[in-house]
């Protein structure tokens, strides 16, 4: 599976929209991109993935350059609940082999 | 609930001491893995099973034993802990054919003296 690389951290203003970045210079073609979070010690959860095409779904955006080289998560309205880790993650979609998260991006949503 | 449980979820154990981290999924879920979270490392791979009677090693198995003998169930033994292995631990899980969309559990934070 491809390497991803994030900023170890940002801070966003409450009600403002966050943008996340991914990068994923060495993503093949059959690499799905995913994003997880986890808030304080609590398991993981899963946010959101996609191929090609931008994908939105009730927690977020996703939108994946043409290249497929890099990807930014949106969360359109943070809030300080969504302050927490953030994880991007390519890997083979169907595969149930290894899955690795990183260190990923520690977001701080401040009031 | 479809839900991940993991027992315990805290433990003080001294070393050597043979324990088992119990977890079980309600979901029917084929793929089910382990990981350990550890400051600055983040999330690193234990054990993975792809199904019944299928396991295989992560990125960091040394030290660890798993077994897949129900397909709800898959255990995390560690049959002599070491101090190193003081961390929090993750079952996750998730359907065959959408093994990106896992589940996870709570948590256990173990503490190996």
């Amino acid at each position: 599976d491809a390497k991803t690389t994030q900023p170890p951290s940002m801070d966003c203003a409450e009600g403002r929209a966050a943008n996340l970045p991914c990068n994923h210079s060495t993503i093949s073609g059959n690499e799905y991109v995913y994003w997880y979070r986890q808030i304080h010690s609590q398991g993981p959860q899963y946010i959101i993935h996609g191929l090609k095409n931008n994908e939105t779904n009730e927690m977020a955006s996703l939108i994946i350059t043409e290249d497929r080289k890099s990807s930014t998560l949106i969360l359109p309205h943070a809030t300080l609940r969504d302050t927490a880790v953030y994880y991007c993650i390519v890997r083979v979609r169907d595969t149930g082999n290894q899955f690795y998260f990183g260190t990923g991006t520690s977001l701080t949503v401040i009031p | 609930e479809a839900q991940v449980t993991q027992n315990p979820r805290y433990l003080i154990t001294v070393t050597g001491k043979k324990l088992t981290v119990t977890c079980s999924q309600n979901m029917n879920h084929e793929y089910m893995s382990w990981y350990r979270q550890d400051p600055g490392l983040g999330l690193r791979q234990i054990y993975y099973s792809m199904n019944v009677e299928v396991t295989d090693k992560g990125d960091v198995p040394e030290g660890y034993k798993v077994s897949r003998k129900e397909k709800r169930n898959f255990p995390l033994i560690l049959e002599s802990p070491s101090p190193n292995q003081t961390s929090l631990y993750f079952c996750a899980s998730s359907l065959w054919g959408r093994a990106g969309e896992l589940f996870f559990g709570e948590g256990s934070r173990l503490t190996v003296l």
